[in-house]
């Protein structure tokens, strides 16, 4: 089992509706958790981060964690066309009890927003 | 502007030759990290650096070698490079620790025939 799941997509949304991203993770210990967009041809960019169980809410985009079922999601709503990109699921993992923690991502999934 | 700059965008080489890929932040972030991005594999970790003259391996560390003589440089070297290690290559910093947040560079597409 991969450490960090998302589906591939693409993940059709039409414009102005919602477009609802998923991601689960395997680290029951994991405590920090990220979301990444990006374009084409273009490098990662931080769009939200969540430590804590719950939503966390930034204009558009709102990030919802649930550490008991291992999952977080990533919500946008009022979809535009921009927001087309791929979005990448970040998750901080423990290796073992001497070792650093370290962030896995996640493939991605493509998300089009479709006028 | 401050920022993580890399160089070059793009390379071609060929299977055997060193290459040397740069990346340079100024913002005095402690952390920087490698990444290779490749189809179907996400992002993977090659090395990151907690530090200057603090080094550790990633997920993916073979073929690889880096320094870190300066806070703000972590290039990163091919030493014989070969054709499995065509990938876009990603550097990217972050302020305090391994699972902060990490700000990317524009990347290196690089190509190895």
């Amino acid at each position: 089992q991969k450490e960090v799941e998302q589906n591939s997509g693409p993940l059709s949304v039409p414009e102005g509706a919602i477009a609802s991203l998923n991601c689960t993770y395997s680290d029951r210990g994991s405590q920090s958790f990220f979301w990444y967009r990006q374009y084409s041809g273009k490098s990662p960019e931080l769009i939200m981060f969540i430590y804590s169980n719950g939503d966390k809410e930034d204009g558009r985009f709102t990030a919802q964690l649930n550490k008991a079922s291992q999952y977080v999601s990533l919500l946008i709503r009022d979809s535009q066309p921009s927001d087309s990109a791929t979005y990448l699921c970040a998750v901080e993992v423990s290796p073992g009890y001497s070792s650093a923690s370290k962030i896995i991502f996640g493939s991605g999934t493509r998300l089009s927003i479709r006028p | 502007d401050a920022g993580i700059t890399q160089s070059p965008r793009y390379k071609i080489t060929e299977t055997g030759r060193q290459v040397t890929l740069m990346c340079h932040q100024t913002w005095s972030h402690s952390y920087m990290f490698w990444y290779r991005q490749d189809l179907g594999h996400g992002l993977r970790l090659i090395y990151y650096s907690a530090a200057a003259d603090i080094t550790d391996k990633g997920e993916v560390p073979d073929g690889y070698v880096v320094s870190r003589s300066k806070t703000e440089n972590f290039p990163l070297t091919l030493e014989s490079a070969t054709r499995s290690q065509t990938s876009v290559y990603f550097c990217a910093s972050s302020e305090e620790g391994e699972s902060q947040p990490q700000h990317f560079g524009d990347g290196t597409r690089l190509s190895i025939l």
